[in-house]
């Protein structure tokens, strides 16, 4: 396997179910993202996690928890979803730059994960 | 804080015609700008990319240069084909704090034969 790949594919829950959708990356990359993206409306940050710390939590409600366990894996649990979550979820990996700089910043982008809520 | 903004779409347009998307971007500092495209019911992928000023990035056909003057990025192409049909984004690098890219609404494209 090469580059970013998410599972599920689709997901279809209920709003008291638990589910979560799973990213891996394969590109030896220290940072990883969590993306929504929504009809209509531009991608929405949630989640940046470098060398595995948080880095980045903009303001996203806590029925979405994500968890980076390794630098190649980042997960978001989903508990108590509400309809208006049903979103492309879209996961990202990339090179933070070091000291010495010289990143110019591109992301890599898995397929994403469809979710609907019912 | 840092901004992107597209040419608001659906854009529809005839195979070999020419195509401009325009964008222009607020920011601190000299960030990259990047153009990416999603095809449907697939992930983001980069179409192009330009590190500073008077840059051009070019990929299968596509063009855009960075203006610093005039803060924009357009993308042109000079001959679209059915098989560009998707959405675009035009994004920016956010350095300051959490690295993380800043994307316009995108634009659809529509290319009929």
């Amino acid at each position: 396997e090469t580059g970013v790949t998410q599972t599920p594919r689709h997901l279809v829950m209920g709003m008291t179910n638990k589910k979560s959708l799973k990213c891996e990356q394969h590109l030896g990359h220290n940072a990883m993202y969590w993306y929504k993206q929504s009809a209509k409306k531009p991608l929405e940050l949630m989640f940046v996690y470098s060398l595995e710390e948080r880095v980045e939590n903009n303001s996203v409600p806590s029925r979405f928890s994500p968890e980076c366990p390794n630098s190649s894996h980042l997960f978001l649990h989903l508990h108590t979803l509400q309809p208006e979550d049903s979103a492309l979820y879209l996961c990202a990996s990339s090179q933070r730059p070091g000291l010495a700089g010289g990143d110019t910043g591109e992301l890599f982008f898995g397929e994403g994960s469809r979710l609907t809520v019912l | 804080g840092n901004s992107v903004t597209q040419m608001e779409g659906p854009v529809t347009l005839s195979e070999e015609a020419f195509l401009t998307i325009n964008c222009t971007y607020t920011a601190t500092g000299y960030p990259s700008l990047f153009w990416y495209v999603q095809y449907p019911g697939e992930g983001l992928q980069l179409l192009l990319k330009a590190t500073k000023a008077d840059d051009k990035g070019s990929n299968k056909g596509f063009e855009a240069t960075y203006r610093k003057e005039t803060t924009s990025f357009h993308l042109e192409k000079g001959s679209v084909q059915v098989s560009d049909s998707a959405v675009y984004f035009c994004a920016l690098s956010d350095l300051q704090g959490a690295q993380k890219l800043v994307f316009g609404q995108g634009t659809r494209l529509t290319i009929n034969p």
